[in-house]
């Protein structure tokens, strides 16, 4: 299993500019979660998806869209970049039922908005 | 709403000493608790992980962590420090109902001196 990939590995945009963070899992796991992190803050949840075509609002999602029409992907689109989202962008699956709620994450993105 | 403090942002031990990273949360009911460690460019990966029961929790690579929930603390512990421990180990705790939303502290960043 490859586990949770996100491409691409770096990113820098300018202003305005829209891109679409890919992330994919391949271990049939219904949750998944885009975060963002910044120093000193941890990590803070933009938006999550409990299964295909179902998505929600998590801490900071104001400027990211999601969407989930399968199970395996869960991309994350910037519709105008800003510098305020300069950060490393992480996501990540859990099966969500049971006592398997440990999140696996992938390598990461890391993003620069000039 | 549920919150993790992690007191010290950085620590510095002598490899071969003990170490004991701090976290503190905030949760109405009983919270899933998890300690993530983090190595420099890569994601997070899952220390160990607390639901019920024995409130003495073992994981990989030597750590241990207990829940009192008396104190509202689940700090993790390694009675021997190896310099490959150097990364940045954050707590999270997650609600036990509903969507598993997942709140991380801040993080502490571990440096190891020879």
């Amino acid at each position: 299993n490859a586990g949770v990939t996100q491409t691409p590995k770096f990113q820098v945009l300018k202003t305005g500019q829209s891109m679409t963070l890919q992330c994919a899992q391949d271990m049939n796991h219904e949750y998944m979660s885009w975060y963002r992190q910044d120093p000193g803050m941890g990590l803070r949840l933009i938006h999550y998806s409990v299964g295909a075509g179902i998505t929600d609002q998590g801490e900071v999602p104001n400027g990211y869209n999601v969407s989930r029409s399968t199970t395996e992907d869960f991309p994350l689109r910037l519709l105008s970049a800003a510098p305020s989202q300069t950060s490393v962008y992480f996501c990540a699956s859990s099966y969500g039922r049971g006592f398997a709620y440990e999140q696996y994450f992938g390598p990461g993105t890391r993003l620069t908005v000039t | 709403a549920q919150s993790v403090t992690q007191p010290d942002i950085h620590i510095t031990v002598s490899e071969g000493a003990s170490l004991e990273l701090r976290c503190n949360y905030s949760y109405g009911a009983t919270p899933y608790l998890f300690w993530y460690v983090q190595s420099p460019g890569q994601g997070l990966q899952l220390l160990l992980k607390y639901f019920s029961g024995d409130t003495l929790v073992q994981g990989i690579k030597g750590f241990e962590a207990e829940f009192k929930r008396s104190q509202s603390s689940f700090n993790l512990r390694k009675p021997s420090v190896h310099w490959s421990d150097a990364a940045e180990y954050f707590c999270a705790v997650m609600n036990s109902g509903g969507y598993q939303k997942v709140t991380f502290g801040t993080g502490t960043k571990l440096q190891v001196i020879p």
